[in-house]
C-alpha cells in the first residue's frame, strides 16, 4: 500500500507571498493532520481534519488555514508568508479512530 | 492543552551502551506514543501504551508507562549505528469528536551513536 504522499518536497518562497502544500493519504485514511516542525519549537500540531471538515485547530493565525476534500486529499495553505514560517510541514494520516500517524515525507518550505 | 517534557535533549553514545528517554507530564495521561524520526526522514510510529506501568518491548526496545501514568520511558539495549535518530513522545491532547485526536509531541532526544 502506498504511504502518504506530500508534494511539492521543497519549497523556496519570499515574504509576503503565499504558499499551498498538498497530501495525498493512505488509501482507506479519512483523517488527515498537519505539523509544521521546527529546530526551535518541534512538531507542533497546526490542524486536522476528517470527512472535509476541520475537527482540530492548533495554536497557529489564521494565516494558515486547510482543507480536506472528497477523496481525502488535503491542503494546506499559509497566506503572508513570514520568515518564521520556515519549516518541515508534514502531514499524516490514519485510520478512524486510531491514534497511530502515518506520516508523509514532509514540505521544506523556505521563506525568504 | 496537554504538555510534556521530554529529557535528554541530546544523547551520545557509544555503539553497545544503552539508552533511555524520559517524558514527563503534570496531568495524567489516557495515553502516550512514541515516534522515531531518523536524519531527515520522517517522524514513525513505534508504539502507543495506555494501562498503568504498562511496559512493552520491541527486540532491543523496552517501553514504560508510569503506575500514575504521568511519566513514560524508553529503553534501548545495546545501542547500534541504526538507532540513530530523534526519539519523540507524544500525548493526546484531547480533539473534539469520537475518534478525534490532537497529538502534543515532546521537544525529542537526539540519539548519536559512536561507532
Amino acid at each position: 500500500k502506498a504511504g502518504v504522499t506530500q508534494t511539492p518536497r521543497y519549497l523556496i518562497k519570499t515574504r509576503g507571498q503565499q504558499v499551498t502544500l498538498s497530501c495525498s493519504p493512505i488509501s482507506g485514511h479519512r483523517s488527515v493532520s498537519w505539523y509544521q516542525q521546527t529546530p526551535g519549537q518541534g512538531l507542533q500540531f497546526l490542524f486536522e481534519y476528517f470527512s472535509e471538515t476541520q475537527r482540530n485547530k492548533g495554536n497557529f493565525p489564521g494565516r494558515f488555514s486547510g482543507r480536506q476534500f472528497s477523496n481525502s486529499r488535503s491542503e494546506m495553505n499559509v497566506s503572508t508568508l513570514e520568515l518564521g514560517d520556515s519549516a518541515l510541514y508534514l502531514c499524516a494520516s490514519s485510520w478512524q479512530g486510531a491514534v497511530e500517524q502515518f506520516f508523509g515525507p514532509g514540505t521544506r518550505l523556505t521563506v525568504l | 492543552g496537554q504538555q510534556v517534557m521530554q529529557i535528554p535533549q541530546y544523547q551520545h553514545v557509544q555503539e553497545g551502551e544503552d539508552f533511555t528517554t524520559y517524558c514527563n507530564s503534570s496531568t495524567t495521561l489516557s495515553n502516550i506514543q512514541w515516534y522515531k524520526q531518523r536524519p531527515g526522514g520522517h517522524p514513525v510510529f513505534l508504539i502507543q501504551l495506555v494501562k498503568s506501568g504498562e511496559v512493552k518491548k520491541q527486540k532491543r526496545l523496552t517501553f514504560q508507562f508510569g503506575e500514575a501514568k504521568k511519566n513514560s520511558s524508553l529503553h534501548i539495549t545495546a545501542t547500534q549505528t541504526t538507532d540513530v535518530g530523534t526519539y519523540f513522545c507524544a500525548v493526546d491532547g484531547g480533539g473534539s469528536g469520537a475518534g478525534s485526536y490532537q497529538l502534543t509531541f515532546g521537544k525529542g532526544t537526539k540519539l548519536s551513536v559512536i561507532p
